[in-house]
């Protein structure tokens, strides 16, 4: 069975840092894209960003672009989102999920349960 | 690649037909996915390259729609499908998704 696992949420200062983790468990991680997706409180989703399988390719929605680092550890089977000069807006549950991006298939499925990031002074 | 869903928000009954819409603002081939989400819960994958049904997921729905048009059908509302439902674009970076369409209880 798929897994993922966020964990790294809480309560950070604006224009403070925080890094987020997914462990991800019963698939060949390396063999997969993953995405960033969060949702503001209230509001709907975002897409955050994206990583390819090697990690030699890297994706990012404007919002995040400059401040967000993703990166994986195919060895750990964990993704990673280093998050920088975080604003209020920032502040979301963000979700990880698997990708498939090929040609006649793609979708992220499944998504992990979520960590919560609070940007607040 | 922006993309308007509508209505954002329908208020219906168990039994009915329903039907969102997705509009995207240039072609996305049929590279378009539907989600649903209940309050407090990850979303959940429904319909994935415009009209494959995800595993496991009851055959009341249905996507359809290729380019910049799509639609998700549920053909006849249950309980547990009253949730928040969004389109995802995944025809290139940076992948979009609608503004939601929340379907409630009449």
């Amino acid at each position: 069975e798929v897994q993922l696992l966020e964990s790294g949420g809480g309560l950070v200062q604006p224009g403070g840092s925080l890094r987020l983790s997914c462990a991800a468990s019963g698939f060949t991680f390396s063999s997969y894209g993953m995405s960033w997706v969060r949702q503001a409180p209230g509001k709907g989703l975002e897409w955050v960003s994206g990583i390819s399988g090697s990690g030699d390719s890297t994706y990012y929605a404007d919002s995040v672009k400059g401040r967000f680092t993703i990166s994986r550890d195919n060895s750990k089977n964990t993704l990673y989102v280093q998050m920088n000069s975080l604003r209020a807006e920032d502040t979301a549950v963000y979700y990880c999920a698997k990708n498939y991006f090929w040609s006649g298939n793609r979708r992220l499925d499944p998504w992990g349960q979520g960590t919560l990031v609070t940007v607040s002074s | 690649i922006q993309l308007t869903q509508s209505p954002s928000f329908l208020s219906a009954s168990a039994g009915d037909r329903v039907t969102i819409t997705c509009r995207a603002s240039q072609g996305i081939s049929s590279y378009l996915a539907w989600y649903q989400q209940k309050p407090g819960k990850a979303p959940k994958l429904l319909i994935y390259d415009a009209s494959t049904l995800q595993s496991g997921v009851p055959s009341r729905f249905s996507g359809s729609g290729s380019g910049t048009e799509f639609t998700l059908t549920i053909s006849s509302l249950q309980p547990e499908d009253f949730a928040a439902y969004y389109c995802q674009q995944l025809n290139s970076y940076p992948l979009t998704f609608g503004g939601g369409t929340k379907v409630e209880i009449k």
